[in-house]
């Protein structure tokens, strides 16, 4: 069975760091591309980040481009999300998916239960 | 506001036919990425309904299809039922191969 498993989230003071990680099991890790989705409370699903399968191609979008960085490990098959400079606004349930092929440009078809994070003084 | 526009919310009644639109333009679904769809019901990860346009994965009921024409995609879902209910989200993606979502739609069955 093809799971994904988010970590990491938790409570920090605004300008503070935190890392994420997501634990993948039942499928090929180093063949896909991955991603981080993002969900505030009560709102829409925003998409963060992805990563290629050799980590050969790495997008972000425009509201965590300098602060958040995504990486990987094909060894371990683990998905990383760096984030740096937190903001309130960066409150949400950050979701791990997996995607349907091995570039950045597919659908996600698994999903984690997702991580909370919180920012907040 | 999401780049891919969808009616913020529709509804129907058990067994009627409902669309939901995804609009967006000619820098992204209209350059000829596909449109994929989700489902999320109340309190639930996200689940992948439709890819590529119009394919359903594995398990997905038939009662559900996608299309797509120009800048615009669309979701049908018909036989309406009670746990169709929850918020659907379209994707594409646009020139500098960054995802996009659509701003969702809540689905309410009357």
């Amino acid at each position: 069975e093809v799971q994904v498993v988010e970590s990491g989230g938790g409570l920090v003071q605004p300008g503070r760091s935190l890392r994420l990680s997501c634990a993948a099991s039942g499928f090929t890790f180093g063949d896909y591309g991955m991603h981080w989705v993002r969900q505030a409370p009560g709102k829409g699903l925003e998409w963060v980040s992805g990563i290629s399968w050799d980590s050969g191609t790495i997008g972000y979008a425009d509201s965590v481009k300098g602060r958040f960085t995504i990486s990987r490990d094909n060894a371990k098959k683990s998905l990383y999300l760096q984030l740096n400079s937190l903001r309130p606004e960066d409150t949400a349930l950050y979701y791990c998916t997996k995607g349907g092929g091995a570039t950045t440009v597919t659908a996600f078809d698994n999903w984690g239960q997702g991580t909370l994070v919180t920012v907040s003084s | 506001q999401s780049v891919l526009t969808q009616p913020p919310s529709v509804s129907g009644a058990p067994g009627q036919r409902v669309t939901i639109s995804c609009t967006g333009s000619s820098s992204n679904i209209g350059a000829g990425y596909d449109v994929h769809w989700y489902q999320q019901l109340p309190g639930t990860a996200p689940k992948l309904l439709i890819d590529g346009n119009n394919n359903r994965p594995s398990g997905v009921p038939d009662r559900f299809s996608g299309s797509k024409s120009g800048t615009s995609a669309s979701l049908a879902i018909t036989g309406l039922q009670a746990d169709d209910e929850g918020d659907y989200y379209c994707q594409s993606f646009d020139s500098t191969l960054s995802t996009l979502f659509g701003g969702g739609t809540k689905l309410t069955v009357l």
